[in-house]
């Protein structure tokens, strides 16, 4: 079965601009996570969605935001970009709530912002 | 706040040797403990996983030890081989929510 599909791979923005990144997870999954990875940090958590309700956020600004359709399919925004939000951008999904039941990854979007 | 800590940024074995990698928590309500690989432009695929409950498990080459009094988990590969070459990832999760991943540890495996 496909896997989890993240669109765009690449994108670059200029400062101030607003992007949005995309995310289709595996076919039966219904939660969806969002991570931003950059050099050093690893991977941090930015907020999960399931049944198209946020669930759990991270500890990031209110510009970064998202949301989830009812096909589970969700898209994550962030606003009045600065440098330091470039990074890759991973999203996960799985079959329900919570990493018991196991989290599978995309290839990521790779944001850069000049 | 950084929860999950893996202090070795890189570690370079000889193929055939053992690896270990090592993570720290801090979040005493951590409960469930996973392992992540991942290669360049590919998203970290999951490797082996540990309950609080547990101590010990093993899958093939790969064994997770806990130590919850030292707030401790290590990952063993035995023997390495030039293929596990990639970043590893610690993470932890309270209670079945979200992921807590530390900031990886790039491991180099020579021939």
């Amino acid at each position: 079965k496909a896997g989890v599909t993240q669109t765009p791979r690449y994108l670059i923005k200029t400062r101030g601009q607003q992007v949005t990144l995309s995310c289709s997870p595996i076919s039966g999954h219904r939660s969806v996570s969002w991570y931003q990875q950059t050099p050093g940090q690893g991977l941090q958590f930015l907020f999960e969605y399931f049944s198209e309700t946020q669930r759990n956020k991270g500890n990031f600004p209110g510009r970064f935001s998202g949301r989830q359709f009812s096909n589970s399919r969700s898209e994550m925004n962030v606003s009045t970009l600065e440098l330091g939000d470039s990074a890759l951008y991973l999203c996960a999904s799985s079959p329900r709530q919570g990493v018991a039941y196991g989290y599978t990854f995309g290839s990521g979007t790779r944001l850069t912002v000049v | 706040d950084q929860q999950v800590k893996q202090n070795s940024p890189s570690l370079s074995v000889q193929e055939g040797r053992i690896s270990i990698l090592n993570c720290d928590y801090t979040n005493s309500m951590f409960d469930y403990f996973l392992w992540y690989k991942k290669y360049p432009a590919e998203g970290p695929t999951f490797l082996i996983s540990i309950s609080s409950i547990k101590d010990k498990n093993e899958d093939g080459r790969f064994t997770v030890f806990l130590n919850k009094s030292a707030k401790h988990l290590s990952l063993h590969i035995v023997p390495s081989q030039p293929g596990d070459s990639a970043v590893y990832f610690c993470a932890a999760s309270a209670r079945n929510n979200d992921m807590r991943f530390g900031a990886g540890t790039r491991l180099t495996v020579k021939p």
